[in-house]
């Protein structure tokens, strides 16, 4: 079961262009949801967070937006860069009965090439 | 500042063989997270710990699977006997965990574990 999905294996972008990343989750006990990003051979790196609290949350060319009705959220990149290309990771946490310990379950990546 | 620190970082063995990986997280961290990323699955998580002590380890696929903490700096996953279909990479990653959860994990670089 799948709580967290991502249904985009890739996506292919223009350098300069936005990129738009998607992610679904079925969950409604989720209240943080994070982005990673991972280059080949490294760890995962945390790229941008928002809390359930919120709809949007702003961190120079990376926004996330998050849609609590549709359970659904993304990740925007304006405008996009070569360096950007990497495997993106949708990621959230819910806070049931005061313990989380900081638990995430993550989707399965989308690999994201921007060209120059 | 050294981070999340995985050993082997690539270890090819023949099933029916015993696998040991080994993780040493961030200093004054105090949760602990091992994860099994695949194609199909994405970032598994497969068990972690806060303060030493294994909270959740649910998404330990078999018996086989098998992980101890024994101290704040140091932690183990063993695989016993390996099959080929446990190749995949294994991510350890930490965070430092308060009564408010923080849900920034690092990760480390990973091993490639590939069962033959």
């Amino acid at each position: 079961d799948q709580q967290v999905k991502q249904n985009s294996p890739s996506l292919s972008v223009q350098e300069g262009r936005i990129s738009i990343l998607n992610c679904d989750y079925t969950n409604s006990m989720f209240d943080y949801f994070l982005w990673y990003k991972k280059y080949p051979a490294e760890g995962p790196t945390f790229l941008i967070s928002i809390s359930s609290i919120k709809d949007k949350n702003e961190d120079g060319r990376f926004t996330v937006f998050l849609n609590k009705s549709a359970k659904h959220l993304s990740l925007h990149i304006v405008p996009s860069q070569p360096g950007d290309s990497a495997v993106y990771f949708c990621a959230a946490s819910a806070c049931v009965g005061g313990t989380s310990y900081g638990k995430l379950t993550f989707g399965q990546g989308t690999i994201l090439t921007v060209h120059p | 500042d050294a981070g999340v620190i995985q050993s082997p970082r690539h270890e090819v063995t023949e099933m029916g063989q015993e696998v040991t990986l080994r993780c040493k997280p961030i200093s004054g961290h105090n949760s602990l997270f091992w994860y099994r990323q695949t194609m199909m699955r994405g970032l598994e998580l497969l068990i972690y710990f806060n303060n030493n002590v294994p909270i959740d380890d649910s998404g330990m696929p078999e018996d086989r699977f098998s992980a101890k903490m024994p101290n704040a700096s140091f932690s183990t996953l063993k695989i016993q006997p390996s099959e080929p279909r446990d190749s995949a990479v294994y991510f350890c990653a930490s965070s430092f965990q308060t009564s408010s959860p923080s849900y920034e994990q690092y990760f480390g670089p990973g091993t490639r574990l590939t069962v033959t």
